[in-house]
C-alpha cells in the first residue's frame, strides 16, 4: 500500500517548455487535489477533483490544467512553463470531497522553470 | 476569500518544554480548522483537527484550542521531543466551499 505516489520528483524546464505531473493513489479515494507549496505562502489549491469525471478549479488555477485519468490517477499540466511556476508541487487524495475528510499528501515533485 | 495568518515563522524550544503556535483567520463562517506536520522532503500530514462547535481538542502530547470570537485557534505540544521538529501548519475552511486556506507554517526545532 504505497499511499500516494507523484513522479518525477524533481524536474528543470526552461521557460515556454511544457510538462505533466502525474499522481496516483492506491487507497480507492474518490477526491484528489493539487497544491502548490511556496517558501512564506503555505500551501495553495490549483485544481481539485470530487470524483472521477468531475475537476473544479483552486485558489490559483491559472496556467495549469488537470486530468482525472481514472478513479487511481490526477495529472497536472504546464502546457507553457514560467518562472512563477517554479514550487513544489504536491498532490493528495481524499475518500470524499467533504473538508473533514483527511487529506493525504505524496511526497511532492520540486519543479524549476529557468 | 479566507486569509489565515500564522505566528511565528520559526520557534526553538529546549526538549520537554512546550510550544505553541497561533493562527488567526478572516472569514467567521470557516468551521473547520486542521493541523498539518511536514517533515523534511514529505508532504504534510494531518495531525490534529477541530470543528467550530468545540472549543478545545486533545490527543495525548498535542492539544489545538479555538476561540470563535475572536478569530484565532492554536496549537499546543506539550513535552516537547526531537522528533516534533518539523514545519507545522494551520488551516481553515469558511465552509462556502470544499477547499482549505493555509497558513505559512512555522518551523518547529526541538533541542536535545
Amino acid at each position: 500500500n504505497a499511499g500516494v505516489t507523484q513522479t518525477p520528483k524533481f524536474q528543470v524546464l526552461k521557460t515556454g517548455q511544457s510538462m505533466t505531473l502525474q499522481c496516483a493513489q492506491d487507497m480507492n479515494h474518490n477526491s484528489m487535489y493539487w497544491y502548490r507549496q511556496d517558501p512564506g505562502m503555505g500551501l495553495r489549491l490549483i485544481y481539485y477533483s470530487a470524483s472521477e469525471g468531475t475537476t473544479d478549479k483552486g485558489e490559483v488555477p491559472n496556467g495549469y490544467n488537470v486530468s482525472r485519468l481514472n478513479k487511481r490517477e490526477f495529472s497536472l499540466r504546464l502546457e507553457s512553463a514560467a518562472p512563477s511556476q517554479t514550487s513544489v508541487y504536491f498532490c493528495a487524495s481524499s475518500r470524499e470531497i467533504h473538508p473533514t475528510y483527511e487529506q493525504y499528501f505524496g511526497p511532492g515533485t520540486r519543479l524549476t522553470v529557468t | 476569500g479566507e486569509n489565515v495568518e500564522q505566528h511565528p515563522s520559526t520557534l526553538s524550544v529546549q526538549e520537554g518544554d512546550s510550544a505553541v503556535i497561533k493562527c488567526t483567520y478572516s472569514d467567521s463562517a470557516s468551521n473547520y480548522f486542521p493541523w498539518y506536520k511536514q517533515e523534511l522532503g514529505k508532504g504534510p500530514q494531518l495531525i490534529i483537527d477541530i470543528r467550530s462547535n468545540v472549543g478545545e481538542k486533545k490527543d495525548q502530547r498535542i492539544a489545538v484550542t479555538l476561540n470563535k470570537t475572536a478569530k484565532h485557534f492554536s496549537l499546543h505540544i506539550t513535552e516537547t521531543q526531537p522528533e516534533d521538529s518539523a514545519v507545522y501548519f494551520c488551516a481553515a475552511n469558511p465552509n462556502t466551499g470544499n477547499q482549505f486556506y493555509f497558513g505559512t507554517g512555522t518551523s518547529l526545532t526541538v533541542i536535545p
